[in-house]
């Protein structure tokens, strides 16, 4: 039973280039959530799926995009990185809206 | 909108002491959830304790135990016997109750850096 795991752990990017965060669990949770984190700052979220085929904007939808196509996996992309967007990229998913939510290890993105 | 607020960006604490971490939040709902994450340097987020506003009597996990005011709505974390392995940030955070909208959205505090001095 892994949990909750991201994909890559470290990516640096130039600005202007795309990528996709995969965020996975095996704990056949129907919520899943992206949030980042910045420095001095608490986790924001940035979108959410109550179940597959659903997504939802959170606080900081902006410059992201995200698809849900499979229960277990959750993606996060980024079609045109900016240098605002370096961050720390954490997946979490419940079993429900009252449930607590399990983290992923996170991912670091740094664009330069 | 709710706000939650860590008024202490530092604390520091000798090892077997005990800590109280101070949490403030502002809602205008009546039931909510309370939790209290930990993150050490790995950067994994691992949850200390929840509270559901609705219970009166106070969350307790082992060394780790709330004091939840609701009429203050303050959400204070206390741990006794502070270990070495406690040095982490600690984030404070709220959920509504709602369906709607943000559902199961948590919003974090800026988060409390703990130390522990041996």
């Amino acid at each position: 039973n892994a949990g909750v795991t991201q994909t890559p752990k470290f990516r640096v990017l130039k600005t202007g280039q795309s990528m996709t965060l995969l965020c996975a669990q095996d704990m056949n949770h129907e919520y899943m959530y992206w949030y980042r984190q910045d420095p001095g700052m608490g986790l924001r979220l940035i979108h959410y799926s109550v179940g597959e085929g659903t997504t939802a904007k959170g606080e900081v939808p902006d410059g992201y995009n995200v698809s849900r196509l499979k229960k277990q996996n959750f993606l996060l992309g980024l079609e045109s990185a900016a240098p605002s967007q370096t961050s720390v990229y954490f997946c979490a998913s419940s079993y429900g809206w009252k449930y607590e939510q399990y983290f992923g290890p996170g991912t670091r993105l740094t664009v330069t | 909108a709710q706000t939650v607020t860590q008024s202490q960006p530092e604390m520091s604490v000798q090892e077997a002491e005990t800590v109280t971490l101070s949490c403030t939040y502002d809602t205008s709902e009546s039931d909510y959830y309370l939790f209290w994450y930990k993150q050490p340097p790995s950067r994994q987020m691992i949850l200390v304790i929840r509270q559901e506003a609705y219970k009166q009597q106070n969350a307790t996990e082992n060394r780790f135990s709330v004091n939840f005011q609701k009429a203050a709505k303050s959400f204070s974390l206390k741990i006794s016997d502070s270990q070495l392995g406690d040095a982490a940030m600690y984030f404070c955070a709220y959920r509504s109750p709602n369906y709607g909208g943000s559902q199961g959205n948590l919003i974090f505090g800026k988060g409390t850096k703990l130390s522990v001095k041996p």
